[in-house]
């Protein structure tokens, strides 16, 4: 079985400023990584994946996120955040054959401060 | 660009009845999933479908829920009696063919039940 743990669940950032959003995951069998965001009252919009090659995986909105096999970690992360950044930030990680279902983890409020 | 689509946006029910939660995955998708998530908490997985039946299910997904695709286009999620706990947000994904970016699950806007 898998499982996805997002450290932290909220994660105030002032604009302008580096932000990484933790993701870490469990599987015995490989896996591909996602992240989704969630803005308020909408529903999962895709940032980035991870399924195969380049560890450095880049998304949507300047976001990108390394996969590091060794440390089974999956972190986001964006160099300048905007307002407009504020949201839910999902880790999911499926397996690599079979139904290919989500494991999602809790989630990571981001909250960016002007 | 293709979207999945949900209907209602809103459901309002007494505990004790049946409701039904529709959604139009993407045309040329072929797997199809439910997830929910109760307010404040995580996405869950609820059912996966594909060829025309469930591939899997998890352990929320009882008897009382139940899945179909009528009619080529729909994916439809059925709770037969509603219970208070049943109150989340329930999202409709869909994917297509694993290897062509099928990984890659494609989610609704979802539709929020609330059971009274």
């Amino acid at each position: 079985a898998q499982s996805v743990t997002q450290l932290d669940s909220q994660v105030p950032v002032f604009e302008e400023a580096p932000v990484e959003l933790r993701c870490n995951y469990s599987s015995s069998v490989s896996v591909y990584l996602f992240w989704y965001v969630q803005y308020p009252n909408q529903g999962l919009q895709l940032l980035l994946k991870y399924l195969s090659g380049s560890t450095l995986v880049k998304g949507i909105n300047g976001f990108e996120a390394e996969f590091n096999k060794s440390q089974t970690s999956f972190h986001l992360r964006k160099p300048s955040v905007h307002i407009s950044d504020t949201a839910e930030y999902f880790c999911a990680v499926s397996t690599t054959s079979g139904t290919y279902k989500y494991i999602f983890g809790t989630g990571t409020r981001l909250k960016v401060l002007a | 660009e293709p979207e999945v689509t949900q209907t209602p946006s809103h459901q309002v029910t007494q505990m004790g009845q049946e409701v039904i939660l529709r959604c139009v995955p993407i045309s040329n998708h072929l797997y199809f999933y439910w997830y929910r998530q109760i307010l404040g908490q995580k996405v869950e997985f609820l059912v996966s479908f594909y060829n025309n039946e469930i591939s899997e299910k998890s352990e929320i997904f009882d008897d009382q829920f139940s899945v179909e695709r009528p009619d080529g286009s729909n994916f439809t999620l059925k709770i037969r009696s509603t219970k208070l706990e049943d109150s989340a947000m329930y999202f409709c994904a869909s994917s297509g063919s694993p290897g062509t970016g099928g990984e890659t699950q494609y989610f609704g806007p979802g539709t929020r039940l609330l059971v009274l």
